[in-house]
Protein backbone atom coordinates (compact mmCIF):
# COMPACT_ATOMS: atom_id res chain seq x y z
CA UNK A 1 0.00 0.00 0.00
CA UNK A 2 1.52 3.43 -0.95
CA UNK A 3 1.65 5.98 1.91
CA UNK A 4 -0.04 8.90 0.37
CA UNK A 5 -2.62 7.48 -2.48
CA UNK A 6 -4.39 9.98 -5.40
CA UNK A 7 -6.41 9.37 -7.98
CA UNK A 8 -4.09 10.06 -11.28
CA UNK A 9 -7.22 11.26 -13.28
CA UNK A 10 -7.55 13.18 -15.50
CA UNK A 11 -10.57 15.15 -13.60
CA UNK A 12 -12.13 16.70 -16.04
CA UNK A 13 -14.87 18.90 -14.29
CA UNK A 14 -16.19 22.35 -16.54
CA UNK A 15 -16.07 26.06 -16.18
CA UNK A 16 -17.48 27.27 -13.17
CA UNK A 17 -18.03 24.32 -11.54
CA UNK A 18 -16.58 22.60 -7.97
CA UNK A 19 -13.50 20.42 -8.19
CA UNK A 20 -12.99 18.01 -5.74
CA UNK A 21 -9.55 16.45 -5.23
CA UNK A 22 -9.06 13.25 -2.51
CA UNK A 23 -6.13 11.96 -1.08
CA UNK A 24 -5.39 8.88 1.24
CA UNK A 25 -2.74 8.07 3.47
CA UNK A 26 -1.55 5.30 5.84
CA UNK A 27 0.40 7.06 9.01
CA UNK A 28 -2.62 7.17 11.26
CA UNK A 29 0.09 9.77 13.40
CA UNK A 30 0.57 11.84 10.53
CA UNK A 31 0.43 15.90 11.69
CA UNK A 32 0.40 17.88 8.57
CA UNK A 33 -1.04 17.87 5.29
CA UNK A 34 -0.31 20.24 2.16
CA UNK A 35 -1.58 20.64 -1.26
CA UNK A 36 0.78 21.70 -3.87
CA UNK A 37 -0.16 22.79 -7.43
CA UNK A 38 2.15 22.12 -10.54
CA UNK A 39 1.58 22.82 -13.95
CA UNK A 40 3.01 21.27 -16.57
CA UNK A 41 6.81 21.55 -16.83
CA UNK A 42 7.06 23.57 -13.92
CA UNK A 43 7.89 22.82 -10.16
CA UNK A 44 5.39 22.28 -7.48
CA UNK A 45 3.76 25.54 -5.32
CA UNK A 46 1.88 25.35 -1.97
CA UNK A 47 -1.68 25.87 -2.20
CA UNK A 48 -3.10 24.97 1.19
CA UNK A 49 -1.73 23.50 4.63
CA UNK A 50 -3.78 21.73 6.87
CA UNK A 51 -3.51 20.53 10.85
CA UNK A 52 -6.93 20.08 12.35
CA UNK A 53 -10.10 17.92 11.39
CA UNK A 54 -12.33 19.96 9.54
CA UNK A 55 -12.44 22.77 6.90
CA UNK A 56 -9.84 25.43 5.99
CA UNK A 57 -11.07 27.85 3.15
CA UNK A 58 -8.54 29.86 1.51
CA UNK A 59 -10.21 31.81 -1.39
CA UNK A 60 -11.86 29.26 -3.73
CA UNK A 61 -9.65 26.63 -1.74
CA UNK A 62 -11.05 24.47 0.86
CA UNK A 63 -8.64 21.82 1.98
CA UNK A 64 -10.97 19.21 4.43
CA UNK A 65 -8.88 17.06 6.97
CA UNK A 66 -11.11 13.66 8.06
CA UNK A 67 -7.94 12.39 10.62
CA UNK A 68 -10.37 9.13 11.70
CA UNK A 69 -10.80 8.22 8.01
CA UNK A 70 -7.15 9.12 6.67
CA UNK A 71 -8.92 11.57 4.13
CA UNK A 72 -7.51 14.94 2.98
CA UNK A 73 -9.68 16.40 -0.13
CA UNK A 74 -9.12 20.10 -1.76
CA UNK A 75 -11.99 21.65 -2.98
CA UNK A 76 -11.92 24.29 -6.23
CA UNK A 77 -14.93 26.49 -6.58
CA UNK A 78 -15.37 28.36 -9.70
CA UNK A 79 -12.97 26.03 -11.14
CA UNK A 80 -11.30 28.00 -14.31
CA UNK A 81 -9.17 26.51 -16.94
CA UNK A 82 -6.13 28.70 -15.40
CA UNK A 83 -6.49 25.91 -12.61
CA UNK A 84 -5.38 22.98 -15.06
CA UNK A 85 -2.67 21.27 -13.12
CA UNK A 86 -1.56 18.37 -11.30
CA UNK A 87 -2.72 18.99 -7.75
CA UNK A 88 -0.14 16.70 -4.96
CA UNK A 89 -1.15 15.89 -1.42
CA UNK A 90 1.39 15.61 0.67
CA UNK A 91 2.36 14.43 4.05
CA UNK A 92 4.41 14.68 6.87
CA UNK A 93 4.57 11.01 8.98
CA UNK A 94 5.16 11.04 12.09
CA UNK A 95 8.55 11.73 12.96
CA UNK A 96 9.42 12.71 9.90
CA UNK A 97 11.23 15.87 8.79
CA UNK A 98 10.61 14.89 4.96
CA UNK A 99 7.07 15.42 3.07
CA UNK A 100 5.78 12.30 1.63
CA UNK A 101 3.96 13.30 -1.75
CA UNK A 102 1.08 11.52 -3.76
CA UNK A 103 1.47 10.69 -7.31
CA UNK A 104 -0.88 13.66 -8.18
CA UNK A 105 -4.16 14.51 -9.54
CA UNK A 106 -4.42 15.50 -13.20
CA UNK A 107 -7.00 18.43 -12.83
CA UNK A 108 -8.28 19.44 -16.87
CA UNK A 109 -11.38 22.85 -16.43
CA UNK A 110 -13.20 22.88 -19.82
CA UNK A 111 -13.94 26.15 -21.01
CA UNK B 1 10.74 37.08 -2.75
CA UNK B 2 12.67 33.91 -1.36
CA UNK B 3 13.99 31.95 -3.58
CA UNK B 4 15.08 28.18 -4.34
CA UNK B 5 17.68 28.47 -7.02
CA UNK B 6 18.94 25.00 -9.12
CA UNK B 7 21.88 26.02 -11.38
CA UNK B 8 20.54 24.28 -14.02
CA UNK B 9 17.43 23.71 -16.00
CA UNK B 10 18.57 21.08 -18.56
CA UNK B 11 21.57 19.32 -18.39
CA UNK B 12 22.84 16.38 -21.20
CA UNK B 13 25.43 14.34 -19.37
CA UNK B 14 27.47 10.73 -20.71
CA UNK B 15 26.96 8.10 -18.76
CA UNK B 16 29.74 7.54 -16.33
CA UNK B 17 30.17 10.90 -15.97
CA UNK B 18 30.11 12.21 -12.35
CA UNK B 19 26.92 15.26 -12.31
CA UNK B 20 26.63 17.64 -9.70
CA UNK B 21 23.12 19.67 -8.83
CA UNK B 22 23.25 22.65 -7.11
CA UNK B 23 20.78 24.32 -5.26
CA UNK B 24 20.76 27.58 -3.36
CA UNK B 25 18.49 28.84 -0.94
CA UNK B 26 18.22 32.57 0.47
CA UNK B 27 15.34 31.82 3.03
CA UNK B 28 17.86 30.94 6.11
CA UNK B 29 15.99 27.39 6.36
CA UNK B 30 17.34 24.60 8.20
CA UNK B 31 16.14 21.85 5.97
CA UNK B 32 16.90 21.21 2.55
CA UNK B 33 15.68 18.48 0.14
CA UNK B 34 16.84 16.56 -3.25
CA UNK B 35 13.66 14.38 -4.81
CA UNK B 36 13.17 13.59 -8.05
CA UNK B 37 9.92 13.35 -9.88
CA UNK B 38 9.16 10.44 -12.56
CA UNK B 39 6.23 9.97 -14.40
CA UNK B 40 3.58 7.85 -12.38
CA UNK B 41 6.33 7.29 -9.24
CA UNK B 42 5.83 10.79 -8.21
CA UNK B 43 8.42 12.87 -5.77
CA UNK B 44 10.46 10.31 -4.37
CA UNK B 45 12.81 11.77 -1.33
CA UNK B 46 16.83 10.90 -2.48
CA UNK B 47 18.43 12.46 0.38
CA UNK B 48 17.96 15.63 2.95
CA UNK B 49 19.91 17.86 5.78
CA UNK B 50 18.45 19.80 8.73
CA UNK B 51 21.72 21.33 9.38
CA UNK B 52 25.02 22.55 7.85
CA UNK B 53 27.23 18.76 7.31
CA UNK B 54 23.97 17.02 8.44
CA UNK B 55 22.05 14.78 6.22
CA UNK B 56 19.99 11.74 5.97
CA UNK B 57 19.23 9.36 3.38
CA UNK B 58 15.61 9.28 1.53
CA UNK B 59 13.83 6.39 0.16
CA UNK B 60 15.80 5.95 -3.05
CA UNK B 61 19.57 7.09 -1.96
CA UNK B 62 21.59 4.41 -4.08
CA UNK B 63 23.73 6.02 -6.61
CA UNK B 64 23.70 9.64 -5.24
CA UNK B 65 25.74 12.21 -2.74
CA UNK B 66 25.05 14.95 -0.94
CA UNK B 67 27.39 18.39 0.57
CA UNK B 68 26.03 20.75 2.53
CA UNK B 69 28.85 22.60 3.37
CA UNK B 70 27.22 25.96 4.39
CA UNK B 71 23.35 26.54 5.26
CA UNK B 72 21.84 27.96 1.64
CA UNK B 73 23.82 25.42 -0.50
CA UNK B 74 22.74 21.66 -1.12
CA UNK B 75 24.62 19.99 -3.98
CA UNK B 76 23.33 16.14 -5.12
CA UNK B 77 26.19 14.35 -6.69
CA UNK B 78 25.41 11.43 -9.17
CA UNK B 79 28.70 9.77 -8.71
CA UNK B 80 28.49 7.44 -12.00
CA UNK B 81 25.79 8.46 -13.73
CA UNK B 82 23.24 6.13 -15.13
CA UNK B 83 20.96 6.22 -17.67
CA UNK B 84 17.99 5.08 -15.40
CA UNK B 85 19.18 8.67 -13.85
CA UNK B 86 17.25 10.51 -16.14
CA UNK B 87 14.61 12.55 -14.64
CA UNK B 88 13.69 16.02 -12.87
CA UNK B 89 15.13 16.69 -10.34
CA UNK B 90 13.69 18.83 -7.22
CA UNK B 91 15.24 20.96 -4.87
CA UNK B 92 13.25 22.19 -1.84
CA UNK B 93 13.52 24.31 1.32
CA UNK B 94 11.80 24.91 4.46
CA UNK B 95 11.77 26.18 7.95
CA UNK B 96 11.79 23.04 11.06
CA UNK B 97 8.29 22.66 12.39
CA UNK B 98 5.61 19.83 11.31
CA UNK B 99 3.53 23.06 10.07
CA UNK B 100 6.17 24.41 7.69
CA UNK B 101 5.53 22.83 4.03
CA UNK B 102 8.42 23.27 1.14
CA UNK B 103 9.21 25.84 -1.13
CA UNK B 104 10.88 24.05 -4.19
CA UNK B 105 13.49 25.62 -6.50
CA UNK B 106 12.35 25.68 -10.55
CA UNK B 107 13.61 21.92 -11.22
CA UNK B 108 16.71 20.27 -13.23
CA UNK B 109 15.76 18.23 -16.16
CA UNK B 110 18.53 15.83 -16.59
CA UNK B 111 19.09 13.39 -19.42
CA UNK B 112 21.47 10.55 -19.20
CA UNK B 113 22.70 9.32 -23.04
Amino acid sequence: QKEVEQNSGPLSVPEGAIASLNCTYSDRGSQSFFWYRQYSGKSPELIMSIYSNGDKEDGRFTAQLNKASQYVSLLIRDSQPSDSATYLCAVRNTGRRALTFGSGTRLQVQP
Amino acid sequence: DVKVTQSSRYLVKRTGEKVFLECVQDMDHENMFWYRQDPGLGLRLIYFSYDVKMKEKGDIPEGYSVSREKKERFSLILESASTNQTSMYLCASSQTGGSYGYTFGSGTRLTVV
